[in-house]
C-alpha cells in the first residue's frame, strides 16, 4: 500500500522566519514519484515540484528547497524566509511507476505566516 | 503548461437535486481523468478514476450510482451528483492526465468546484 504523512498539521510562523514542512511516505515500487503543491484560499492547486525516485539531487528554486532522502523515505520542503502570500495548505503527494493511476496525497500542512 | 477547466466553479442547490460538474482538458487529449473530493480542512480523497470510452473505476466506499461518472470524449469528463444531500456539499477537483507526456505521465489538476447542498 501507499501512503504519505505529514504530521505537521499546522505551523504558525512569523515573516522572514525559515520553515520545514515535512513529508514521509511509504510505497513498495521501487520507481515513484513525490510532488509537493500549493493550495491556497481560493482551492486551487499549485504545482511547485516533482521529484523521480532514481533522482536524489536536492533542489532549490527561489525561497523553495526540497530534500529527498530516499533512506528515510522523507521528502521534505523548506521555505527560506517566508512571506505573507506564503500562507497556504501544502500537500505532499505520491505516486507509484504504473503510468496512469492517481496521486496519493498527505493531509496537509496548513501554513501561517503573520507580518 | 496545459490547462484543464472545470465547470461551474461553485454551485448551490436544494436537497435531492442533481448537480453535473465538468471537466475538460483544453489543449491536450486526456485519455484518463481523475476525480477527487476534498471535504474543508482536509486531504483530497480519490473518488474515481476515468478512462475515455470505458466505465469509471469507482474507489472503495464511493457510491457509483450517486456519483456518476462519464468521460464520452478525449476533451470532457462530467461527474454527476444525483439526489444530492447537505453530506455530498465538497469541493470536487479533477485532473487530467497528458498521454503525450510518455513516462513523465503529467497530471494537470483543474481549478476545482465548490458544492454546497442546502
Amino acid at each position: 500500500a501507499q501512503k504519505v504523512t505529514q504530521a505537521q498539521t499546522e505551523i504558525s510562523v512569523v515573516e522572514k522566519e525559515d520553515v520545514t514542512l515535512d513529508c514521509v511516505y511509504e510505497t513498495r515500487d521501487t520507481t515513484y514519484y513525490l510532488f509537493w503543491y500549493k493550495q491556497p484560499p481560493s482551492g486551487e492547486l499549485v504545482f511547485l515540484i516533482r521529484r523521480n525516485s532514481f533522482d536524489e539531487q536536492n533542489e532549490i528554486s527561489g525561497r523553495y528547497s526540497w530534500n529527498f532522502q530516499k533512506s528515510t523515505s522523507s521528502f521534505n520542503f523548506t521555505i527560506t524566509a517566508s512571506q505573507v502570500v506564503d500562507s497556504a495548505v501544502y500537500f505532499c503527494a505520491l505516486r507509484g511507476s504504473q503510468a496512469g493511476t492517481a496521486l496519493i496525497f498527505g493531509k496537509g500542512t496548513t501554513l501561517s505566516v503573520s507580518s | 503548461g496545459a490547462v484543464v477547466s472545470q465547470h461551474p466553479s461553485w454551485v448551490i442547490c436544494k436537497s435531492g437535486t442533481s448537480v453535473k460538474i465538468e471537466c475538460r482538458s483544453l489543449d491536450f487529449q486526456a485519455t484518463t481523468m481523475f476525480w477527487y473530493r476534498q471535504f474543508p480542512k482536509q486531504s483530497l480523497m480519490l473518488m474515481a478514476t476515468s478512462n475515455e470510452g470505458s466505465k469509471a473505476t469507482y474507489e472503495q466506499g464511493v457510491e457509483k450510482d450517486k456519483f456518476l461518472i462519464n468521460h464520452a470524449s478525449l476533451t470532457l469528463s462530467t461527474l454527476t451528483v444525483t439526489s444530492a444531500h447537505p453530506e455530498d456539499s465538497s469541493f470536487y477537483i479533477c485532473s487530467a492526465r497528458d498521454p503525450a507526456s510518455g513516462s513523465m505521465d503529467t497530471q494537470y489538476f483543474g481549478p476545482g468546484t465548490r458544492l454546497t447542498v442546502l
